[in-house]
């Protein structure tokens, strides 16, 4: 089955060491996404790869960093977690931006970090 | 500041009831709107895409849109203890941006 994998599910890290997520697709999408997302709290957006292209947000700290090597795999970076870093980390693809029908995201199962 | 409201919750329905989740949006250019579930500590799972004003359906789920008020709706028929969850609404404002709702979160009573 397309799907969009996670891995690791459960990471635990101390502050300040660096950590990577990763996620791959089987899905051929053109667009990958990394969302945080907290208890309670929506989706939010930290950057996302159209194809090769990188976009960043405007409010996505600089301890964030991603890295696409080709189609089917992101990672997420994080180089100095703090406490305030501790959350659900989600990976979506979609498969094109430019029409409506093709913005659907499909989300992995996400990764929770914990920071000591 | 595009933005997505929902109200929070908790929904509490009776098995057997239908649930209505409902959604406001500010950005009025949106073209794609979409309804996720979200079980407690899973990730969002797509159930509902509406592009056009009216109603959509699929199984025990409709979908209704009206652009003109800015406003989206789900509605879950014959609810289900299986439905409790966070249904969480999302809105393509064009471009690359995605905006979600913080959710609703639905209890459904056996």
């Amino acid at each position: 089955d397309a799907m969009v994998i996670q891995n690791p599910r459960y990471q635990v890290t101390q502050f300040g060491k660096p950590v990577t997520l990763s996620c791959s697709q089987t899905l051929n999408h053109n667009v990958m996404y990394w969302y945080q997302q907290k208890s309670s709290q929506a989706p939010k957006l930290l950057f996302h790869y159209y194809d090769k292209d990188f976009n960043n947000e405007a409010d996505t700290p600089d301890n964030f960093q991603s890295r696409r090597p080709n189609t089917s795999f992101c990672f997420l970076d994080i180089r100095s977690p703090g406490l305030g870093d501790a959350a659900m980390y989600l990976c979506a693809t979609s498969r094109d931006l430019r029409l409506a029908v093709y913005n659907e995201q499909f989300f992995g199962p996400g990764t929770r970090l914990t920071v000591l | 500041q595009k933005e997505v409201e929902q109200n929070s919750g908790p929904l509490s329905v009776p098995e057997g009831a239908i649930a209505s989740l409902n959604c406001t949006y500010s950005d009025r250019v949106s073209q794609s709107f979409f309804w996720y579930r979200q079980y407690s500590g899973k990730s969002p799972e797509l159930i509902m895409s509406i592009y056009s004003n009216g109603d959509k359906e699929d199984g025990r789920f409709t979908a209704q849109l009206n652009k003109a008020s800015q406003y989206v709706s789900l509605l879950i028929r014959d609810s289900q203890p299986s439905d409790s969850a966070t249904y969480l609404c999302a809105v393509h404002t064009g471009g690359f941006k995605t905006i979600f709702g913080a959710g609703t979160r639905l209890f459904v009573k056996a």
